[in-house]
């Protein structure tokens, strides 16, 4: 059973443009939601993240929109640049008695900007 | 600050051998986690340890096993391997203010399992 859902493999921008990268979940206890990026060869790296007491966290390009009620979050990354091509990982943890659970993640979108 | 190391980066075996990869997280964390990365499935959490203690662990048969030293490195070993084992290993090193929040990754060690 996939807790978390990310439903595009795949994605192509033109640089300039908006990216929007979905991931939906299913288990309401999630409260705590990341995004991590990872280019071939190199392990994932921390990109943005937010906590289900907001409903939009903003860095730089990057903003992660949470919408509890329909359980989805979106990553926006504007303007998408070359660089920015990459699979991007949407992860959700829920908070326990000794801290927060195992992150789960989702399967991946591979972002591809096109010049 | 040195980063998550992992090694060996990559390594071939064939089915039936046994497998240790080793992980050495940034200095100052002590919460280690492992993750198998396989291109059908994502990163599917093996286990986490702190403080030499398992804290969490995956739904991955008993042929994975890990563990963590004083000095927070962590090892995970898998017995009597199996094709499907053909993955990319990640060890995420954590500050010990618990689970789920941010996490460092190393490059991983490729395993594949002849």
């Amino acid at each position: 059973d996939q807790q978390v859902k990310q439903n595009s493999p795949s994605l192509s921008v033109q640089e300039g443009r908006i990216s929007i990268l979905n991931c939906d979940y299913t288990n309401s206890m999630f409260d705590y939601f990341l995004w991590y990026k990872k280019y071939p060869a190199e392990g994932p790296t921390f990109l943005i993240s937010i906590s289900s007491i907001k409903d939009k966290n903003e860095d730089g390009r990057f903003t992660v929109f949470l919408n509890k009620s329909a359980k989805h979050l979106s990553l926006h990354i504007v303007p998408s640049q070359p660089g920015d091509s990459a699979v991007y990982f949407c992860a959700a943890s829920a908070a326990s008695g000794s801290g927060n659970t195992p992150l789960v993640f989702g399967k991946g979108t591979r972002l591809s900007v096109i010049a | 600050k040195a980063g998550v190391t992992q090694t060996p980066r990559y390594l071939i075996k064939t089915r039936g051998q046994q497998v240790t990869l080793s992980c050495s997280p940034i200095s100052g964390h002590r919460s280690v986690s492992w993750y198998q990365q396989t291109p059908g499935q994502g990163l599917q959490f093996l286990f986490e340890y702190f403080s030499e203690t398992q804290r969490n662990k995956g739904n991955f048969p008993g042929r994975f096993s890990g563990r963590q030293f004083s000095n927070s490195r962590s090892e995970m070993n898998v017995s009597t391997l199996e094709l499907g084992d053909s993955a990319l290993y990640l060890c995420a090193s954590s500050l010990p203010t618990g689970m789920g929040g941010e996490l460092f990754f190393g490059e991983g060690s490729r395993l594949t399992v002849l």
